[in-house]
């Protein structure tokens, strides 16, 4: 079946602008994870849903990061006010009920904010 | 909070050889998980092997074995007869404590020599 899949693959913004990156997780898979990988780095948490709710939040960084995952399959992560900062590979990953601790990773969106 | 550790920034094989790549972390919390996963250059993160702590046997993956040592806190990765793909990132993860969040070290990158 199909995997993770992401969009964009890479995204170029200027500083200031809003963002957008969409997750697509595995069919039927109900958790879905985000993580930020930055250069020379392991990635780093950031939110995961388990249906439509953030079951834990505590890795966004600030106010300026938001996710939703409005019918509990696709989430959107929105970066308002980008920094230069925030110019890192953005990952998506899927789980499901009946193994929850395998996670399944999307290829990506390279994020560069100029 | 948890701890992921990885001390070879880069390590090198030659193909059909043996390596294995060393992970230590620190956790207060007696249910966790761990997990290698392999990342190369096409960026998506590849789940190779996963060990329960709770299990004493060390887990197998065809090529791919982990020696889990739970007293020491360490579990390495060993990777038999070496092939030119296995050349990448890896990362050693953990997660537990009933969070479904992964902690990644920095990586190993592995170099496979013809």
């Amino acid at each position: 079946g199909a995997g993770v899949s992401q969009t964009p693959s890479n995204k170029v913004t200027e500083k200031g602008k809003y963002v957008e990156l969409r997750c697509d997780p595995i069919s039927g898979h109900t958790a879905l994870y985000w993580y930020r990988q930055s250069l020379g780095q392991g990635p780093e948490f950031l939110i995961y849903f388990q249906g439509t709710g953030a079951a834990d939040d505590s890795g966004l960084p600030n106010d300026r990061f938001f996710a939703v995952r409005p019918e509990g399959s696709v989430s959107t992560l929105k970066i308002q006010r980008t920094e230069r900062g925030d110019s890192a590979v953005y990952l998506c990953a899927s789980s499901s009920t009946s193994a929850p601790y395998e996670q399944y990773f999307g290829p990506g969106t390279r994020l560069t904010v100029t | 909070a948890q701890t992921v550790t990885q001390s070879q920034p880069e390590m090198s094989v030659q193909e059909a050889e043996t390596v294995t790549l060393s992970c230590t972390y620190d956790t207060s919390e007696s249910d966790y998980y761990l997990f290698w996963y392999k990342q190369p250059p096409s960026r998506q993160m590849i789940l190779v092997i996963r060990q329960e702590a709770y299990k004493q046997q060390n887990a197998t993956e065809n090529r791919f074995s982990v020696n889990f040592q739970k007293a020491a806190k360490s579990f390495s990765l060993k990777i038999s007869d070496s092939q030119l793909g296995d050349a990448a990132m890896y990362f050693c993860a953990w997660c537990g404590g009933g969070s479904e969040k992964l902690v990644f070290g920095k990586g190993t990158k592995l170099t496979v020599n013809p």
